[in-house]
C-alpha cells in the first residue's frame, strides 16, 4: 500500500493566518492527490483535486500544489469556518490511502 | 445536487454481519466508482472498497475478504456487508461516489453512521 504522511499533526492557528499543510507519499503519485476538509459530525468535503485543481465552490484562499511525492495545501488567510481537519488521499492505485490528518484549532 | 445518505443498524453483535445501505440522489449511477470508507474512534480514514456501476469491484486486503459491496442501479443504492464483524470493526462508516476523471477523486461523501460492535 501507499502510506501517505501528513505535517503537523495538529496546527494552532489564528484568524488571518496563513496556513501550510503537507503530505507525503512513499512512492511517486504523480499529480493523483486530493484534498478533503472535515468537520464534526458532518460529509468529509473535497477542496481540491489532482494535486492543484480548486473545486468548484471551494474558497479562493484554499490552494494546492506539488507532484511526484510532496505536496502542500495552503490556506492564504484562515477564517472561522476553516477550523477543522484535514486530509491528503492518494487515488494513484487501489487500495486508496489517507494522511492521518491534520486538525487545525484556533490559538 | 448529489446526496449521498447511509441507512442501516447502529449496533452489530460480534461474529455477525453488518449491513449498510447508501441511497443516491440528483446522479445516475452511472460511469462512477461507488465507495465506502470508514473511520474508527481515534484513527484515520480508510478505505473498504469500491463498486462500479457494471458490477466491478475492488477491496482493501485489510479486511480480509470480509467485505462485499453490492450495486442496485434501479433503485440508486449501494450496499456493504461485513462478515464477522469484531470490535475493531466499530466505526463511522461513509459512503462516496468515486469521480473517474484521469484523477479520481470522492465527491460527495455522506454524512456517516456510526456502527458500534458488542453484545
Amino acid at each position: 500500500d501507499i502510506q501517505m504522511t501528513q505535517s503537523p499533526s495538529f496546527l494552532s492557528a489564528s484568524i488571518g493566518d496563513r496556513v501550510t499543510i503537507t503530505c507525503r507519499a512513499s512512492q511517486n503519485i504523480n499529480i493523483y492527490l486530493n484534498w478533503y476538509q472535515h468537520k464534526p459530525g458532518k460529509a468529509p468535503q473535497l477542496l481540491i483535486f489532482a494535486a492543484s485543481s480548486l473545486q468548484s465552490g471551494v474558497p479562493s484562499r484554499f490552494s494546492g500544489s506539488g507532484s511526484g511525492t510532496d505536496f502542500t495545501l495552503t490556506i492564504s488567510s484562515l477564517q472561522p469556518e476553516d477550523f477543522a481537519t484535514y486530509y491528503c488521499q492518494q487515488s494513484y492505485t487501489t487500495p486508496r490511502t489517507f494522511g492521518q490528518g491534520t486538525r487545525v484549532d484556533l490559538k | 445536487q448529489v446526496l449521498l445518505q447511509e441507512s442501516g443498524p447502529g449496533l452489530v453483535k460480534p461474529s455477525e454481519t453488518l449491513s449498510l445501505t447508501c441511497s443516491v440522489s440528483g446522479a445516475s449511477m452511472r460511469n462512477y466508482y461507488w465507495t465506502w470508507i470508514r473511520q474508527s474512534p481515534g484513527k484515520g480514514l480508510e478505505w473498504i472498497g469500491y463498486i462500479y456501476h457494471n458490477g466491478n469491484s475492488k477491496y482493501n486486503p485489510s479486511l480480509k475478504g470480509r467485505a462485499t459491496i453490492f450495486i442496485d442501479t434501479s433503485n440508486n443504492q449501494f450496499s456493504l456487508r461485513v462478515l464477522s464483524v469484531t470490535a475493531a470493526d466499530s466505526a463511522i462508516y461513509y459512503c462516496a461516489r468515486d469521480i473517474p476523471r484521469g484523477v479520481n477523486w470522492l465527491d460527495p461523501w455522506g454524512q456517516g453512521i456510526l456502527v458500534t460492535v458488542s453484545s
